[in-house]
Protein backbone atom coordinates (compact mmCIF):
# COMPACT_ATOMS: atom_id res chain seq x y z
CA UNK A 1 0.00 0.00 0.00
CA UNK A 2 1.38 3.48 -0.52
CA UNK A 3 1.60 6.21 2.02
CA UNK A 4 4.06 8.05 3.61
CA UNK A 5 6.02 6.30 7.49
CA UNK A 6 7.42 8.27 9.88
CA UNK A 7 9.44 6.96 11.97
CA UNK A 8 10.40 6.92 15.03
CA UNK A 9 6.85 7.03 16.52
CA UNK A 10 8.63 8.42 19.57
CA UNK A 11 11.87 10.00 20.44
CA UNK A 12 13.53 11.63 23.21
CA UNK A 13 15.91 14.32 23.16
CA UNK A 14 18.67 15.62 25.84
CA UNK A 15 19.43 19.27 26.13
CA UNK A 16 22.01 20.36 23.10
CA UNK A 17 21.49 16.82 21.16
CA UNK A 18 21.07 17.08 17.45
CA UNK A 19 17.73 14.35 16.27
CA UNK A 20 16.82 14.05 13.15
CA UNK A 21 13.14 12.48 12.13
CA UNK A 22 12.46 10.42 9.38
CA UNK A 23 9.57 10.89 6.95
CA UNK A 24 9.39 8.59 3.72
CA UNK A 25 6.67 8.39 0.94
CA UNK A 26 5.98 6.28 -2.12
CA UNK A 27 3.43 7.76 -3.28
CA UNK A 28 5.59 9.46 -6.32
CA UNK A 29 4.47 12.94 -4.74
CA UNK A 30 6.25 15.89 -5.82
CA UNK A 31 5.90 18.11 -3.02
CA UNK A 32 6.96 17.23 0.82
CA UNK A 33 6.01 19.55 4.12
CA UNK A 34 6.96 19.19 7.45
CA UNK A 35 4.48 20.40 10.37
CA UNK A 36 5.10 21.38 14.10
CA UNK A 37 1.90 20.38 15.89
CA UNK A 38 1.38 21.83 19.94
CA UNK A 39 -2.02 22.02 21.61
CA UNK A 40 -4.46 24.73 20.74
CA UNK A 41 -2.00 26.23 17.99
CA UNK A 42 -2.77 23.88 15.19
CA UNK A 43 -0.23 22.75 12.31
CA UNK A 44 2.57 25.02 11.93
CA UNK A 45 4.67 24.52 8.81
CA UNK A 46 8.68 24.49 9.32
CA UNK A 47 9.51 23.44 5.72
CA UNK A 48 8.52 22.26 2.42
CA UNK A 49 9.74 20.80 -0.33
CA UNK A 50 8.38 21.05 -4.24
CA UNK A 51 11.38 19.35 -6.00
CA UNK A 52 14.28 17.34 -5.70
CA UNK A 53 17.31 19.33 -4.32
CA UNK A 54 14.90 22.30 -3.19
CA UNK A 55 13.31 23.09 -0.07
CA UNK A 56 11.99 26.38 1.29
CA UNK A 57 11.65 28.20 4.88
CA UNK A 58 7.99 27.66 6.59
CA UNK A 59 6.48 29.76 9.23
CA UNK A 60 9.00 28.47 12.02
CA UNK A 61 12.04 27.07 10.49
CA UNK A 62 14.36 28.63 12.95
CA UNK A 63 16.15 25.63 14.68
CA UNK A 64 15.27 23.12 11.97
CA UNK A 65 16.70 21.97 8.96
CA UNK A 66 15.81 19.83 6.25
CA UNK A 67 17.34 17.48 2.98
CA UNK A 68 15.32 16.46 -0.35
CA UNK A 69 18.08 14.58 -1.48
CA UNK A 70 15.53 11.83 -3.09
CA UNK A 71 11.98 12.63 -3.98
CA UNK A 72 10.69 9.78 -1.81
CA UNK A 73 12.61 11.01 1.64
CA UNK A 74 12.45 14.27 3.14
CA UNK A 75 14.14 14.25 6.61
CA UNK A 76 13.46 16.71 9.64
CA UNK A 77 16.46 17.18 11.63
CA UNK A 78 15.87 19.19 15.22
CA UNK A 79 18.81 21.16 16.25
CA UNK A 80 20.31 22.12 19.21
CA UNK A 81 19.30 25.59 18.94
CA UNK A 82 15.43 24.79 18.59
CA UNK A 83 14.71 25.83 22.14
CA UNK A 84 11.49 24.07 22.96
CA UNK A 85 11.22 21.01 20.35
CA UNK A 86 9.02 18.74 22.49
CA UNK A 87 5.86 18.42 20.01
CA UNK A 88 4.08 16.21 17.54
CA UNK A 89 6.06 16.43 13.91
CA UNK A 90 3.65 15.59 11.10
CA UNK A 91 5.32 14.95 7.50
CA UNK A 92 3.01 15.23 4.68
CA UNK A 93 3.14 14.73 0.61
CA UNK A 94 1.27 16.24 -2.28
CA UNK A 95 0.66 15.03 -5.67
CA UNK A 96 1.15 18.26 -7.19
CA UNK A 97 2.70 21.96 -6.39
CA UNK A 98 -0.75 23.76 -6.24
CA UNK A 99 -1.97 20.99 -3.48
CA UNK A 100 -5.24 20.92 -5.68
CA UNK A 101 -5.82 17.53 -3.95
CA UNK A 102 -4.67 18.06 -0.53
CA UNK A 103 -2.22 16.32 1.35
CA UNK A 104 -1.45 13.04 2.59
CA UNK A 105 -0.12 12.63 5.88
CA UNK A 106 2.07 10.62 7.89
CA UNK A 107 1.20 9.05 11.65
CA UNK A 108 3.46 11.58 13.01
CA UNK A 109 6.43 11.55 15.74
CA UNK A 110 6.22 12.76 19.22
CA UNK A 111 9.38 14.22 20.46
CA UNK A 112 10.15 15.05 24.01
CA UNK A 113 12.93 16.50 25.59
CA UNK A 114 14.28 14.68 28.41
CA UNK B 1 -7.41 39.27 10.56
CA UNK B 2 -6.08 35.60 10.04
CA UNK B 3 -6.67 33.77 6.70
CA UNK B 4 -8.82 31.08 8.53
CA UNK B 5 -10.57 31.30 11.34
CA UNK B 6 -11.86 27.86 12.86
CA UNK B 7 -13.58 27.42 16.48
CA UNK B 8 -11.90 25.77 18.52
CA UNK B 9 -14.36 23.68 20.45
CA UNK B 10 -14.75 21.20 22.57
CA UNK B 11 -17.79 20.47 20.98
CA UNK B 12 -19.72 17.89 22.75
CA UNK B 13 -22.75 16.36 21.40
CA UNK B 14 -24.77 12.81 22.11
CA UNK B 15 -24.56 10.15 19.56
CA UNK B 16 -27.34 10.65 16.74
CA UNK B 17 -27.05 14.24 16.69
CA UNK B 18 -26.49 16.46 13.71
CA UNK B 19 -22.74 18.32 13.99
CA UNK B 20 -22.17 21.55 11.88
CA UNK B 21 -18.22 22.39 11.83
CA UNK B 22 -17.49 26.04 10.36
CA UNK B 23 -14.17 27.57 9.25
CA UNK B 24 -14.10 31.18 7.65
CA UNK B 25 -11.40 32.58 5.20
CA UNK B 26 -10.31 35.69 4.62
CA UNK B 27 -8.22 35.46 1.16
CA UNK B 28 -10.57 35.29 -2.33
CA UNK B 29 -8.24 33.36 -4.23
CA UNK B 30 -9.31 30.24 -2.00
CA UNK B 31 -10.67 27.95 -4.62
CA UNK B 32 -9.64 24.32 -2.99
CA UNK B 33 -11.48 22.87 0.52
CA UNK B 34 -10.95 20.19 2.19
CA UNK B 35 -12.15 18.80 5.77
CA UNK B 36 -9.51 16.90 7.74
CA UNK B 37 -10.11 14.18 10.45
CA UNK B 38 -7.59 14.20 13.50
CA UNK B 39 -7.54 10.83 15.73
CA UNK B 40 -5.49 11.40 18.66
CA UNK B 41 -1.81 10.81 18.54
CA UNK B 42 -2.43 10.06 14.38
CA UNK B 43 -1.99 11.77 11.65
CA UNK B 44 -4.73 13.61 9.70
CA UNK B 45 -6.48 12.23 7.41
CA UNK B 46 -8.63 13.68 3.90
CA UNK B 47 -12.39 13.43 5.08
CA UNK B 48 -13.75 15.43 2.54
CA UNK B 49 -12.91 17.75 -0.56
CA UNK B 50 -14.57 20.51 -2.46
CA UNK B 51 -13.65 22.87 -5.77
CA UNK B 52 -15.47 26.05 -5.59
CA UNK B 53 -18.68 26.38 -4.21
CA UNK B 54 -21.45 24.23 -3.51
CA UNK B 55 -22.33 20.88 -1.86
CA UNK B 56 -20.86 17.33 -1.34
CA UNK B 57 -22.30 14.35 0.01
CA UNK B 58 -20.34 11.24 0.97
CA UNK B 59 -22.28 9.01 3.76
CA UNK B 60 -23.39 10.98 6.35
CA UNK B 61 -20.84 14.07 5.87
CA UNK B 62 -21.63 17.07 3.71
CA UNK B 63 -19.17 19.51 2.77
CA UNK B 64 -20.65 23.19 1.93
CA UNK B 65 -18.85 25.87 0.38
CA UNK B 66 -19.87 29.63 0.48
CA UNK B 67 -17.33 31.60 -1.49
CA UNK B 68 -19.51 34.87 -1.85
CA UNK B 69 -19.34 34.84 2.37
CA UNK B 70 -15.69 32.96 2.28
CA UNK B 71 -17.84 30.34 4.42
CA UNK B 72 -17.00 26.76 4.86
CA UNK B 73 -19.01 23.90 7.07
CA UNK B 74 -18.91 20.24 7.43
CA UNK B 75 -22.37 18.28 8.35
CA UNK B 76 -22.34 14.90 10.15
CA UNK B 77 -25.72 13.37 10.15
CA UNK B 78 -26.39 10.76 12.83
CA UNK B 79 -23.10 11.24 14.77
CA UNK B 80 -20.74 8.05 16.27
CA UNK B 81 -18.64 8.16 18.84
CA UNK B 82 -16.40 6.77 16.39
CA UNK B 83 -16.52 10.49 14.69
CA UNK B 84 -14.57 11.37 17.93
CA UNK B 85 -11.87 13.86 16.91
CA UNK B 86 -10.33 17.00 15.80
CA UNK B 87 -11.32 18.15 12.49
CA UNK B 88 -9.35 20.30 10.35
CA UNK B 89 -10.78 22.78 7.61
CA UNK B 90 -7.99 23.40 5.05
CA UNK B 91 -7.95 25.42 1.75
CA UNK B 92 -5.24 26.80 -1.17
CA UNK B 93 -5.87 28.55 -4.01
CA UNK B 94 -4.31 31.45 -6.45
CA UNK B 95 -1.19 31.86 -6.04
CA UNK B 96 -0.96 30.34 -2.12
CA UNK B 97 0.15 26.32 -3.37
CA UNK B 98 0.57 25.66 0.27
CA UNK B 99 -2.57 24.50 2.23
CA UNK B 100 -3.90 26.87 5.26
CA UNK B 101 -5.21 25.33 7.81
CA UNK B 102 -7.48 25.81 10.49
CA UNK B 103 -6.89 25.15 13.94
CA UNK B 104 -9.49 22.48 14.33
CA UNK B 105 -12.48 21.59 16.51
CA UNK B 106 -12.54 18.68 19.02
CA UNK B 107 -15.60 16.77 18.35
CA UNK B 108 -16.73 14.22 21.58
CA UNK B 109 -20.32 12.52 20.33
CA UNK B 110 -20.99 10.73 23.60
CA UNK B 111 -23.09 7.59 23.28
Amino acid sequence: DGGITQSPKYLFRKEGQNVTLSCEQNLNHDAMYWYRQDPGQGLRLIYYSQIVNDFQKGDIAEGYSVSREKKESFPLTVTSAQKNPTAFYLCASSIDRGVAYGYTFGSGTRLTVV
Amino acid sequence: QKEVEQDPGPLSVPEGAIVSLNCTYSNSAFQYFMWYRQYSRKGPELLMYTYSSGNKEDGRFTAQVDKSSKYISLFIRDSQPSDSATYLCAMSGGSNYKLTFGKGTLLTVNP
